[in-house]
């Protein structure tokens, strides 16, 4: 059975600060992507990473994702309030159905 | 792209009646619908995939005959929680992918409260 660990559980930082979020596991991902939620809405995709070693950017995002393939982090850098959500990685390992981690739930503090 | 929408956004019913939710993809044929289900403050559990045109593969745990699972066409998901009681009350979300495809696209969830 594949776990996901999210950490940390809960953030609550002031905006401008940066901060970033893990995801880890015990097997190797055959892909990876993270979503954020909002209260009352389906998730919503941020990432896909595949390659063991990539990064990508959305803005002020930075995904990576591990040269092993079993673990990827997020990076905002100078958080604002509109980041404030639920954010969730969740990995393929090797077959059609994704494994949810257990959730990051951030806040920023106007 | 990549548009899922879900149908109805909210449903509030009385214990002992059945529930259908849909689940569409609109600009995008889904050859895989994926349905789950989260409690307040968690994370999304995986109760089911459906294959277009193929029985639904259910989760452990998820009893088949109560959450009734149809996959009729490539943009079209229903799930039908039948004889619904209060502990069924949930946050239900579908989601779809293309072949060959890792990435799975959600749409924007059910409420379902069972009086």
């Amino acid at each position: 059975t594949q776990l996901l660990e999210q950490s940390p559980q809960f953030l609550s930082i002031q905006e401008g600060e940066n901060l970033t979020v893990y995801c880890n596991s015990s097997s190797v991902f055959s892909s990876l992507q993270w979503y954020r939620q909002e209260p009352g809405e389906g998730p919503v995709l941020l990432v896909t990473v595949v390659t063991g070693g990539e990064v990508k950017k959305l803005k002020r995002l930075t995904f990576q994702f591990g040269d092993a393939r079993k673990d990827s982090s997020l990076h905002i850098t100078a958080a604002q309030p509109g980041d404030t959500g639920l954010y969730l990685c969740a990995g393929n390992f090797g077959n059609e159905k994704l494994t949810f981690g257990t959730g990051t739930r951030l806040t920023i503090i106007p | 792209g990549a548009v899922v929408s879900q149908h109805p956004s909210r449903v509030i019913c009385k214990s002992g009646t059945s529930v259908k939710i849909e689940c569409r993809s609109l600009d995008f044929q889904a050859t895989t619908m994926f349905w789950y289900r989260q409690f307040p403050k968690q994370s999304l559990m995986l109760m089911a995939t459906s294959n277009e045109g193929s029985k639904a593969t259910y989760e452990q745990g998820v009893e088949k005959d109560k959450f009734l699972i149809n996959h009729a066409s490539l943009t079209l998901s229903t799930l039908t929680v039948t004889s619904a009681h209060p502990e069924d009350s949930s946050f239900y979300i579908c989601s779809a992918r293309t072949s060959g495809k890792y990435t799975q696209y959600f749409g924007p969830g059910t409420r379902l409260t069972v009086l």
